[in-house]
């Protein structure tokens, strides 16, 4: 399974943009990359995830660098809630029709302050 | 609220002891899988079941099994249990359609003294 390197623990003050960054050098040209966090004594949640372009939805924005060797995750305007674990997976398409792997690493840890 | 239960949500028991977690995936979802979070392994994939049938493994050790029923729930047998399965349960689902978002449950906290 290919690997991601994260930061483990970063520290943003609310209402500011979060820039969680990711980097996944040995990703192979069809993986996946899916954002999850995890808020304190909760299941993870999914937030977002890409191929090769950059990506919106309501949540983030994911940011894929050219060579597709690191990522970017962008809270535009951070809240307390957002405090959690940020994990960045790369998930390999299996041969097998509806399989899906994530290997979770250990996240970075993001701590918002008021 | 996921849409995912899980129960119990909380379970001590000792070591050689055999216990079951069971999972509800959201409605409609095919796909379940488990997950296995320590503090010392991180959140660890375990097996995927996709319409009754195993898909995908990942770190499920022999003494750990897993199923789906036909009205999609499933459940996690862990037996001859020892200290180092203490640890955060988590049973996520995914619909089918190309969607490719999991949704966690709530997980099951297990205690092995």
């Amino acid at each position: 399974d290919a690997k991601t390197t994260q930061p483990n623990s970063m520290e943003s003050n609310e209402e500011e943009p979060v820039h969680l960054p990711c980097n996944h050098s040995t990703i192979s040209g069809t993986d996946y990359i899916h954002w999850y966090r995890q808020l304190p004594s909760q299941g993870p949640e999914y937030v977002i995830h890409g191929l090769t372009s950059n990506v919106n939805n309501r949540m983030a924005s994911l940011a894929i660098a050219e060579d597709r060797k690191s990522s970017t995750l962008i809270l535009h305007r951070a809240t307390l809630r957002d405090a959690a674990v940020y994990y960045c997976i790369l998930r390999a398409v299996l041969k097998i029709q509806g399989a899906q792997k994530l290997v979770f690493g250990q996240g970075t840890r993001l701590t918002i302050n008021p | 609220d996921s849409g995912v239960t899980q129960t119990p949500k909380h379970l001590i028991t000792a070591t050689g002891q055999r216990v079951t977690l069971r999972c509800s995936p959201r409605s409609g979802d095919l796909s379940v899988y488990w997950y296995q979070q320590s503090l010392d392994q991180g959140l660890q994939f375990l097996i995927q079941y996709y319409n009754g049938e195993e898909r995908a493994k990942g770190n499920i050790l022999e003494r750990f099994s897993a199923q789906q029923f036909p009205d999609l729930h499933s459940e996690l047998n862990l037996s001859s249990l020892e200290l180092g399965d203490s640890a955060l349960y988590f049973c996520a689902s995914r619909g089918d359609r190309g969607n490719n978002e999991q949704f966690f449950g709530p997980g099951t906290r297990l205690t092995v003294l």
